[in-house]
C-alpha cells in the first residue's frame, strides 16, 4: 500500500453534516488523489494534488473540497453531505507522472 | 465513445486456462497503461504497466499494447481461483500527466 492510511475506515453520517476524510502517506510522494468508486461507474477522480497547496478538480468535484498543507496529508471535505455521496472513497499516491499509482485501503461512507 | 472501455464481464474461465482481458482507449496521445486487480471489498493493486508497443511479461501475466489500434490487453496464464477479481485498466492520457483514467473493470471468475 506504499504506506498509505485512510481515516476513518467506515463512517455513517446524516444528510447536511460536514465530513472530512484523511489520507496520510509516508512515502514522500508528490502526487495525491481522491477517488470515489460506485457500482456501474468504476473509479472516478474527485480531486488531486501535485504538490503542497497545489490542487485541482477531477471529473466529479462538485460538493467536495480538498486541502494539502503538508506532503504527507491530503484531506477531502464534504461540506454538507448528501445521500448521493454515499460511496467508497480511495486515496492514492504517485511519485512521478510516469510511475504507478498506489491506493490506500479505502473509506466506506454512508450518508443517511 | 468512453475514454477507457472494458468488457464488464463476468468472464469465466476454468482453472489452468488462459484468461484474456481487453481494454480500448480513445485518446491517441495516451502514453502509459496500467492493469490493476481489485478483490471484492479491497483496494486496487497494481499488476503491470506498459509503455511501449508489444508484449511485456511478468510471471503468469502478459500485457500487450497496440497503440495503432488503441488497444491494451492482459493475459493470465494458468489461471487460478485466486485470480478471481475485478481487473481495472488505467490510462495516462497525453497532456494530462498527473491523472489516470480508469475503465469500469472486468470481473474475472476462475472456476476450480
Amino acid at each position: 500500500d506504499a504506506g498509505i492510511t485512510q481515516s476513518p475506515r467506515h463512517k455513517v453520517t446524516e444528510t447536511g453534516t460536514p465530513v472530512t476524510l484523511r489520507c496520510h502517506q509516508t512515502e514522500n510522494h508528490r502526487y495525491m488523489y481522491w477517488y470515489r468508486q460506485d457500482p456501474g461507474h468504476g473509479l472516478r477522480l474527485i480531486h488531486y494534488s501535485y504538490g503542497v497547496k497545489d490542487t485541482d478538480k477531477g471529473e466529479v468535484s462538485d460538493g467536495y473540497s480538498v486541502s494539502r498543507s503538508k506532503t504527507e496529508d491530503f484531506l477531502l471535505t464534504l461540506e454538507s453531505a448528501t445521500s448521493s455521496q454515499t460511496s467508497v472513497y480511495f486515496c492514492a499516491t504517485r511519485s512521478s507522472p510516469d510511475n504507478e499509482q498506489f491506493f490506500g485501503p479505502g473509506t466506506r461512507l454512508t450518508v443517511l | 465513445q468512453k475514454e477507457v472501455e472494458q468488457n464488464s464481464g463476468p468472464l469465466s474461465v476454468p482453472e489452468g486456462a488462459i484468461a484474456s482481458l481487453n481494454c480500448t482507449y480513445s485518446d491517441r496521445g495516451s502514453q502509459s497503461f496500467f492493469w490493476y486487480r481489485q478483490y471484492s471489498g479491497k483496494s486496487p493493486e497494481l499488476i503491470m504497466f506498459i509503455y511501449s508497443n508489444g508484449d511485456k511479461e511478468d510471471g503468469r501475466f502478459t500485457a500487450q499494447l497496440n497503440k495503432a489500434s488503441q488497444y491494451v490487453s492482459l493475459l493470465i496464464r494458468d489461471s487460478q481461483p485466486s485470480d478471481s477479481a475485478t481487473y481495472l485498466c488505467a490510462v495516462n492520457k497525453g497532456g494530462s500527466n498527473y491523472k489516470l483514467t480508469f475503465g469500469k473493470g472486468t470481473l474475472l471468475t476462475v472456476n476450480p
